[in-house]
């Protein structure tokens, strides 16, 4: 069974312009949930899509968004783009609602110039 | 969720068992202990979970003390695939909580030769 996916695995973007990350979770999953990794902040929630809703949000300004599709795919958006959303943005994939272990993607980096 | 207290670093020799510690003195009666790991730019991998009882797997065993305060992850056998920064959480796995998961800094574990 595949992995959980996410694309691009890097990108280069300029202060201000906005970009979108997409996950792919594993075959059935249906609850993704966004981390944002720093050297200074560790891992972070960002959010938590289950059968299209979110359902739990980090403590993220508003010009983190996200949305899950019917086929469990979700994407992130960053509008307005600030050098300090230079990151690792990784997505976790999990069966139910609620489970126990999670899956977690390789990770988008995303570097803001 | 209840605030984990990890060591910031430790080594192991290869081949000997590596034990983690975990205090997560306010803990409550419906949280679970879980432990992840991240190997240097991938993303998080599960391990193991406990509530009460001992538990063990392929990877791994947990060591939750009777007052389920703190606990111990056991590498039996570690190698230098081991070496990693783990993470042990606190969650409680209810249908309101979701799936989000609240990383601390994290156990670096450097495994030598």
């Amino acid at each position: 069974k595949a992995g959980v996916t996410q694309t691009p695995r890097y990108l280069i973007k300029t202060r201000g312009q906005q970009v979108t990350l997409s996950c792919s979770p594993i075959s059935g999953h249906r609850s993704v949930s966004w981390y944002q990794q720093t050297p200074g902040q560790g891992l972070q929630f960002l959010f938590e899509y289950f059968s299209e809703t979110q359902r739990n949000k980090g403590n993220f300004p508003g010009r983190f968004s996200g949305r899950q599709f019917s086929n469990s795919r979700s994407e992130m958006n960053v509008s307005t783009l600030e050098l300090g959303d230079s990151a690792l943005y990784l997505c976790a994939s999990s069966l139910a609602g609620t489970s126990h272990e999670q899956y977690f993607g390789p990770g988008t980096r995303l570097t803001v110039t | 969720d209840a605030k984990t207290t990890q060591p910031p670093s430790m080594d192991c020799a290869e081949g000997r068992a590596a034990n983690l510690p975990c205090n997560h003195s306010t803990i409550s009666g419906n949280e679970y202990v879980y432990w992840y790991r991240q190997i240097h730019s991938q993303g998080p991998q599960y391990i193991i979970h406990g509530l009460k009882n001992n538990e063990t797997n392929e990877m791994a065993s947990l060591i939750i003390t009777e007052d389920r305060k703190s606990s111990t992850l056991i590498l039996p056998h570690a190698t230098l695939r081991d070496t990693a920064v783990y993470y042990c959480i606190v969650r409680a796995t209810i249908k309101a909580a979701g799936n989000k998961l609240t990383f601390g800094g994290g156990t670096r574990v450097l495994v030598k030769p």
